[in-house]
């Protein structure tokens, strides 16, 4: 089983540059989020896409968007990339239910020079 | 807002040593989970605990909960090298299944 896949691994953008982190569970999961990771800062939500057709605004959405396309996948936008959105991104869904944990993908690292 | 404390922030040990890791809240927990998290990768769960007081054990790791649901211990006996990795407890939030995450403690285990 795949799990949660995301793409790209890796990314280095210029300021100002626009890209779309690309995720999606083969899991049948109703709930997907994004998460960034900073040194000293944890996992902070961005956004959070309860289920299908619904997207919500989490701790630090400042500078992002999301589309979810359908149940599988749920994308991030930078729009405008600055170099203050260096991090490693998260991908995760669960199946909206307490005790269900998260499921994470394997991260994308983007540095914004 | 809730807020997860997690102590230490960093544990260097010897392999064979035993270690405890705490996770507190200012508010109590609805469904505490432990993630174990290796460099490169993404957090993989460990466990989830709900009731208040309750032990959970999975090989050499034992989690407890508070009586009062307020705080958390993840204790590792005999620790190995492939411990070693960021050690993160979150509490779920609501019926979206929301998860606020501690900082974490870095365990780092020497042959």
């Amino acid at each position: 089983n795949a799990g949660v896949t995301q793409t790209p691994k890796f990314q280095v953008l210029k300021t100002g540059q626009s890209m779309t982190l690309q995720c999606a569970q083969d899991m049948n999961h109703n709930s997907m989020y994004w998460y960034r990771q900073d040194p000293g800062m944890g996992l902070r939500l961005i956004y959070y896409s309860a289920s299908e057709g619904t997207t919500d605004k989490g701790e630090v959405p400042n500078g992002y968007n999301v589309s979810r396309l359908n149940k599988r996948e749920f994308s991030l936008r930078l729009e405008s990339a600055a170099p203050s959105q260096t991090s490693v991104y998260f991908c995760a869904s669960s199946r909206r239910s307490l005790g269900y944990g998260y499921t994470f993908g394997s991260g994308t690292r983007l540095t914004v020079v | 807002t809730q807020l997860l404390e997690q102590s230490p922030q960093f544990l260097s040990i010897q392999e064979g040593e035993n270690l405890t890791v705490y996770c507190n809240s200012s508010s109590v927990f609805s469904s505490l989970q432990w993630y174990r998290q290796e460099p490169g990768e993404g957090p993989v769960l460990l466990v989830t605990v709900v009731t208040g007081g309750e032990v959970k054990k999975l090989k050499r790791l034992t989690f407890q909960f508070g009586d009062a649901r307020k705080d958390s211990s993840l204790h590792i006996t005999a620790a190995q090298p492939g411990d070693t990795g960021l050690y993160l407890c979150a509490d779920g939030s609501g019926n979206t299944g929301k998860l606020i995450f501690g900082q974490g403690t870095t365990l780092q285990v020497k042959p």
